[in-house]
């Protein structure tokens, strides 16, 4: 198996609802990402594990919070929305050395009313 | 933090013609540099990627080159085709003891007329 999967594929959730998004790679990488992408916007990074740690968080609001329970999974649950956070959530996998080429799965597009 | 600049930010091009979208970043510490395209609606696919010990790097129609004393690299594609057309981003990152995340660029729209 040589694809990152995500569900689900879209997603529309009130400012006051709780939510998941999850990943999952076969790969047997050991490194995991989310990225968010606005609309004509590169991705941006928001968090990376490695070996199940998170070791990156780049200044994420607390209301996304990730979670890697074991190698092959990665969650991100949502907490109290604003709009703004409306985009598409990228998640990618590795090898958790360096220079590691990064496989992205398909996203998750998300709308936050 | 790593700042990635990328141009221009719309490229179009006659078919069978080659295509080049140039990318400078700020950190000399980085040392991975990947190209993704990305169609509309679909995810970033890596296209081709170069690291800090090589200065080119070709596959079939496309290459890439890198000079790390200028902190610039380059995408080149050679004989366009319809199918080319779509968002390409450059990308660098550190990398330097273990998974490091990415830094893209603001994308390339290229667009291929027939």
């Amino acid at each position: 198996d040589t694809e990152v999967t995500q569900t689900p594929k879209h997603l529309v959730m009130g400012m006051t609802n709780k939510k998941s998004l999850k990943c999952e790679q076969h790969m047997g990488h050991r490194a995991m990402y989310w990225y968010k992408q606005k609309a004509k916007k590169p991705p941006e990074l928001m968090f990376v594990y490695s070996y199940e740690k998170l070791s990156i968080n780049e200044s994420v609001p607390s209301r996304f919070s990730p979670e890697c329970p074991n190698s092959s999974l990665l969650n991100l649950h949502l907490h109290a929305l604003q709009p703004e956070d409306s985009a598409l959530y990228l998640c990618a996998s590795s090898q958790a050395t360096a220079q590691e080429t990064q496989y992205f799965g398909p996203g998750t597009r998300l709308l936050v009313l | 933090g790593e700042n990635v600049e990328q141009h221009p930010s719309t490229l179009s091009v006659q078919e069978g013609d080659s295509a080049v979208i140039k990318c400078t970043y700020s950190d000399s510490a980085s040392n991975y540099f990947p190209w993704y395209k990305q169609e509309l609606g679909k995810r970033p696919q890596l296209i081709i990627d170069i690291r800090s010990n090589v200065g080119e790097k070709k596959d079939q129609r496309i290459a890439v080159t890198l000079n790390k004393t200028a902190k610039h690299f380059s995408l080149h594609i050679t004989e366009t085709q319809p199918e080319d057309s779509a968002v390409y981003f450059c990308a660098a990152s550190l990398g330097g003891g273990g998974a490091d995340g990415l830094t893209f660029g603001k994308g390339t729209h290229l667009i291929i007329q027939p």
